[in-house]
């Protein structure tokens, strides 16, 4: 079965650049999309078919992917950015299911 | 304003049954596919369901399969999903989604409910 693997954890301070990585067989040939999750709240989608960002999301979240690794990167992190990130694909080995990474937990130092 | 809002949550013993249920408002609810996802206590999101927009072809994870229904009321703009002989494991916050795309499956999920909460315990 396709699997998602993420980073448990990623830290940064205030101001840098975070990068969240998402693992996957052939991942770069699938439509990656990302999720932020905030304690006690549903999540929201940050980015969309790899790179495209929804509307009332800031320019400094984006998204890439090559290979076997997609990539969220949020620049000039703030402290409000702090929350759980998810990517997810629609499975390509079934076709019938979505596959969710594990989740990283971005902290802000 | 797109919303969602779930309902139908609460407690239930081991091998009971409990139907959730997902109003949406502020689209046109017969075009879209919709999911459900759930989250345990402390966990990662894991995918439950989908349904398409005509309410056929519908998925469903293997931990779930032949005990959960996902269905649609296209006249009332409801979502459901039906649940029975629940486990201990199925206890986590539910939440219904939206598809961003209209008659799509597989994309990104662009509105999500508040979630509510299913605890299946003795």
């Amino acid at each position: 079965s396709y699997v998602l693997t993420q980073p448990p954890s990623v830290s940064v301070a205030p101001g840098q650049t975070a990068k969240i990585t998402c693992g996957g067989n052939n991942i770069g040939n699938e439509r990656v999309h990302w999720y932020q999750q905030k304690p006690g709240q549903a999540p929201v989608l940050v980015v969309s078919d790899d790179s495209d960002r929804p509307s009332g999301i800031p320019e400094r979240f984006s998204g890439s992917g090559s290979g076997n690794t997609a990539t969220l990167t949020i620049t000039r992190v703030e402290a409000g950015d702090e929350a759980d990130y998810y990517c997810h694909v629609w499975d390509p080995t079934t076709d019938h299911r979505v596959i969710f990474g594990g989740g990283t937990m971005l902290s802000v130092l | 304003q797109v919303r969602l809002v779930e309902s139908g949550g609460g407690v239930v013993q081991p091998g009971g049954s409990l139907r959730l249920s997902c109003a949406a408002s502020g689209f046109t609810f017969r075009h879209y596919g919709f999911h459900w996802v759930r989250q345990a206590p402390g966990k990662g999101l894991e995918w439950v369901t989908f349904i398409r927009y005509d309410g056929n072809n519908n998925t469903y994870a293997e931990s779930v399969k032949g005990r959960f229904t996902i269905s649609r009321d296209n006249s009332k703009n409801t979502l459901y999903l039906q649940m029975v002989s629940l486990r201990a494991e199925d206890t986590a916050i539910y939440y219904c989604a939206k598809e961003l795309i209209r008659l799509s499956r597989g994309g990104p999920l662009d509105t999500w409910g508040q979630g509510t909460m299913v605890t299946v315990s003795s």
